[in-house]
């Protein structure tokens, strides 16, 4: 089956800074969304984006499809994006399958 | 609007004991549904999803089982369960054809 890794792995910021999430896949995908699980393990939808570029607010998210790559942006990091950072892709029908994730640590 | 409703928040059972989690969306019809399993500090493991009442694909040999006896409905079971069973169960949903997927707020389960 398709296999989707992210990195880095952990990643720990001074408030304020930014930062770029990596999330490879190998094989084609039809769909694909960023979520982050708050520390109460709460998963909340960032982006849906199986292709092309989206922003909201200090978060912005691209997906290159063809190159089987999404990143993921995070601008003025705040302490309240700590948590842990999953990417979900769709290869073939009905099946969300998750990433290893990222687990950020911002500090204040 | 959406929502999906999944009990209970926390649970903790002892080895060998019955389990039955249950999760309803509501707002929608004919969803795909699933389960995700988190071991402590780990990524989503898909166990089970459904396509429609009574259509049940299992992703992992284990001693779970799912249900769905109604539309909106999703069951996950156990007759015995097995220390490896606690985690974290999340139950989804998205539309026919998998569009967005939206979580519950997850069962803690403690096996002890």
């Amino acid at each position: 089956g398709i296999q989707v890794e992210q990195s880095p792995p952990d990643l720990i910021l001074q408030e304020g800074a930014n930062s770029t999430l990596r999330c490879n896949f190998s094989d084609s995908v039809n769909n694909l969304q960023w979520f982050h699980q708050n520390p109460w393990g709460q998963l909340i939808n960032l982006f849906y984006i199986p292709s092309g570029t989206k922003q909201n607010g200090r978060l912005s998210a691209t997906t290159v499809a063809t190159e089987r790559y999404s990143l993921l942006y995070i601008s003025s990091s705040q302490t309240t994006d700590s948590g842990v950072y999953f990417c979900a892709v769709v290869s073939g029908t009905y099946k969300y399958i998750f990433g290893t994730g990222t687990r950020l640590k911002v500090l204040a | 609007s959406q929502t999906i409703h999944q009990w209970p928040a926390t649970l903790v059972q002892p080895v060998g004991s019955p389990l039955s989690l249950e999760c309803t969306v509501e707002g929608t019809s004919n969803p795909n549904l699933y389960w995700y399993r988190q071991a402590a500090g780990r990524g989503l493991q898909l166990l089970f999803y459904s396509v429609g009442i009574g259509q049940i694909s299992s992703e992992v040999p284990q001693n779970l089982s799912a249900s769905r006896p109604q539309d909106r409905q999703f069951i996950l079971s156990s007759k015995k369960l097995l220390l490896s069973d606690s985690g974290f169960y999340l139950c989804a949903w998205s539309g026919p054809r998998t569009e967005k997927l939206f979580f519950g707020s997850g069962t803690q389960l403690s096996v002890l």
